[in-house]
């Protein structure tokens, strides 16, 4: 079976850094997903950590341990416009290299 | 295309009819995938196309619910006798083989 879980919901200030928590249990592993869904939106693709280590694309990190089946989203100088919902996937690759999904955690950034 | 398209944008049926949802996928990818999401929920995971291989249909919620992708490109999700459950929007994805997945812009489907 696949569990793949994040906190709900996450609170953070202007120009904060946050960091959003991952852990997955599949049959397989090809690859983690960072996605990021604004409200009444599709989601848009982040980051992708297939080997254990830390990702950087700008503000955005992501950082993957495949032995502790963890992940973690890094969102640095946060702005207004973070406040979504960031969704972790897991590309199984026991189950026909289908993309799964948990249920996503909502970022509020207040001022 | 440029990027997935999905139509129609919004549909609002009644309970007991049918409907079908479509996909266009971007040109040249060979994974397909369907999603729900309810209000406020995660991406409930549907099916999964890849290249010629049989669908993984294993997220379909019941019998009601069928996909099919012709041509290794089009897509459509058909849900029959719908009920008030089904109300969602319903994303569609495509990648090339373990790449990374773009979603279309989903269609909101009330059920009535």
């Amino acid at each position: 079976g696949q569990n793949i879980d994040q906190p709900t919901e996450m609170t953070a200030t202007e120009g904060a850094i946050v960091q959003i928590n991952c852990t997955y249990q599949t049959s397989g592993f090809n690859g983690l997903f960072w996605y990021q869904q604004h409200a009444g939106e599709a989601p848009t693709f982040l980051s992708y950590n297939v080997l254990d280590g830390l990702e950087e694309k700008g503000r955005f990190s992501s950082f993957l341990s495949r032995s502790k089946g963890y992940s973690y989203l890094l969102l640095k100088e946060l702005q207004m416009k973070d406040s979504a919902s960031y969704l972790c996937a897991v590309r199984d690759s026991q189950a026909g290299t289908a993309l799964i999904f948990g249920k996503g955690t909502t970022l509020s950034v207040s001022s | 295309g440029a990027g997935v398209s999905q139509s129609p944008s919004n549909k609002v049926t009644e309970k007991g009819k049918d409907v079908e949802l479509r996909c266009d996928p971007i040109s040249g990818h060979t994974a397909l995938y369907w999603y729900r999401q309810s209000l406020g929920q995660g991406l409930e995971f549907l099916i999964y196309f890849q290249g010629n291989s049989a669908p993984d249909k294993s997220g379909l919620p019941s019998d009601r619910f069928s996909a099919e992708r012709t041509g290794g490109s089009v897509s459509t999700l058909t849900i029959q006798r719908t009920q008030q459950e089904d109300s969602a929007v319903y994303l569609c994805a495509s990648s090339a083989t373990q790449g990374v997945a773009f979603f279309g812009q989903g269609t909101r489907l009330t059920v009535v």
